[in-house]
């Protein structure tokens, strides 16, 4: 069971939108930035988003990132085939003083 | 450019201990914060520890609390992760990762290819 709560799996076609949900506490989300993991098969995760909201340089602007209170969320525009991976979120839980990460969410292109 | 290579990793016995090392480049490896990261055979990510940039602030997930060790050589700029007592549920991909200047919720901005555990007689 994993701190923060996401959807095991999203569905959208190509060309449109889709938004994955990160849900957590005071002590991790509503305290903390969050970062959102894309993970291609077979592969290492690759950081999306940092503090919240971010994009490292090379991330296309399709991504972003927000959060409100103890929920983050991930929102995928224009989606492709090749964005077809899991995704992650991961902050920091200061009461546990640990790293925390979502259980992971499936993203299919229909 | 950034590279982080784990090695290490081995099919090992229950009980048994093992380390895995990160070698870092491409960057000054004694201004991060270093993490470890682990991925069970078809599960998520699970956390595993952190190590400051000094080192002197450690901690670690629940479930490898008092078996494992996170250490680091900036000398050598490398990281380690000393495993002890290892169970079949420690079984996974462990990957080393870097942690972005700020603090710890600052993100994992480069992370290295991953070195497989696998603990079973």
């Amino acid at each position: 069971q994993s701190v923060l709560t996401q959807p095991p799996s999203v569905s959208a076609a190509p060309g449109q939108k889709v938004t994955i949900s990160c849900s957590g506490s005071t002590s991790n989300i509503g305290s903390n930035y969050v970062s959102w993991y894309q993970q291609l098969p077979g592969t290492a995760p690759k950081l999306l988003i940092y503090e919240s909201n971010k994009r490292p340089s090379g991330i296309p602007d399709r991504f972003s990132g927000s959060k409100s209170g103890t929920s983050a969320t991930l929102g995928i525009t224009g989606l492709q085939t090749g964005d077809e991976a899991d995704y992650y979120c991961g902050t920091w839980d200061s009461s546990l003083s640990v790293g925390v990460f979502g259980g992971g969410t499936k993203l299919t292109i229909l | 450019q950034v590279q982080l290579v784990e090695s290490g990793g081995s099919v090992v016995q229950p009980g048994r201990s093992l380390r895995l090392s990160c070698e870092a480049s491409g960057f000054t490896f004694s201004r991060y914060g270093m993490h470890w990261v682990r991925q069970a055979p078809g599960k998520g990510l699970e956390w595993v520890a952190v190590i400051s940039d000094d080192g002197s602030n450690k901690y670690y997930g629940d479930s490898v609390q008092g078996r494992f060790t996170i250490s680091r050589d900036s000398s050598k700029s490398a990281l380690y992760l000393q495993m002890n007592g290892l169970r079949a549920d420690d079984t996974a991909v462990y990957y080393c990762a870097r942690g972005r200047i700020g603090g710890y919720s600052y993100g994992l901005d480069y992370w290295g290819q991953g070195t497989l555990v696998t603990v079973s007689s």
